[in-house]
């Protein structure tokens, strides 16, 4: 069993839906939780930062932790065909070290 | 802010020969850089970590007679595979973490080097 488990889709969704995006982890000593986005043949980019449990909201965009289920998501609101992309979440044990990525969620969203 | 930049963005060569491929960090200063390995459709591998002034810290089955990272000063990092072959093709990916000590720091990464060993 991987240490951090995404589903890799692809999603296929239509434009301005919500889109949900999951990750479960079995190592309960993960504190810092990250999403990034890849687009293809792109270096992964920062989308939403979290420390520990509770939810952050950047624009479109929210991170829910919730420690307790070893659950993660990410939540897109109004999605356009620009958040057509790979999402890759990550987690590590203490700030800025060693990061445990997911497998990627693929995401397409239609016009 | 926070900008990483990897050179050369890909490079085809022929099979024994090395690469070089740079990691800098153009705004920050970073102890600490990583280097992965991305292969089509999958998720990054963590290879190594680079610490400036000091060796690198490999991960479990990586050689590091094989890819031989620098971390020579605070905004630059070499990763060098050196006697390439066709199964090191692969995207090569870096991240800078940076060093303000505030919550909320984590690793920002670099565009990618393409790596296509014939």
């Amino acid at each position: 069993q991987k240490e951090v488990e995404q589903d890799p889709g692809p999603l296929s969704v239509p434009e301005g839906a919500i889109v949900s995006l999951n990750c479960t982890y079995s190592n309960s000593a993960f504190q810092y939780f990250m999403w990034y986005r890849q687009y293809s043949r792109k270096g992964p980019e920062l989308l939403m930062y979290t420390y520990s449990s509770g939810n952050k909201e950047d624009g479109r965009f929210t991170a829910q932790v919730d420690k307790s289920s070893k659950y993660i998501s990410l939540f897109i609101r109004d999605s356009q065909p620009s958040d057509s992309a790979t999402y890759l979440c990550a987690m590590s044990q203490s700030r800025g070290n060693m990061l445990t990525f997911g497998g990627g969620t693929r995401l397409m969203v239609k016009p | 802010g926070a900008v990483v930049s990897q050179h050369p963005s890909w490079v085809i060569c022929k099979s024994g020969t090395s690469v070089k491929i740079e990691c800098r960090s153009l705004d920050f200063q970073a102890t600490t850089m990583f280097w992965y390995r991305q292969f089509p459709k999958q998720s990054l591998m963590l290879m190594a970590t680079s610490n400036e002034g000091s060796k690198a810290t490999y991960e479990q089955g990586v050689e590091k007679d094989k890819f031989l990272i620098n971390h020579a000063s605070l905004t630059l990092s070499t990763l060098t595979v050196t006697s390439a072959h066709p199964e090191d093709s692969s995207f090569y990916i870096c991240s800078a973490r940076i060093d303000s000590g505030r919550a909320g720091d984590t690793q920002y990464f670099g565009p990618g080097t393409r790596l296509l060993v014939l």
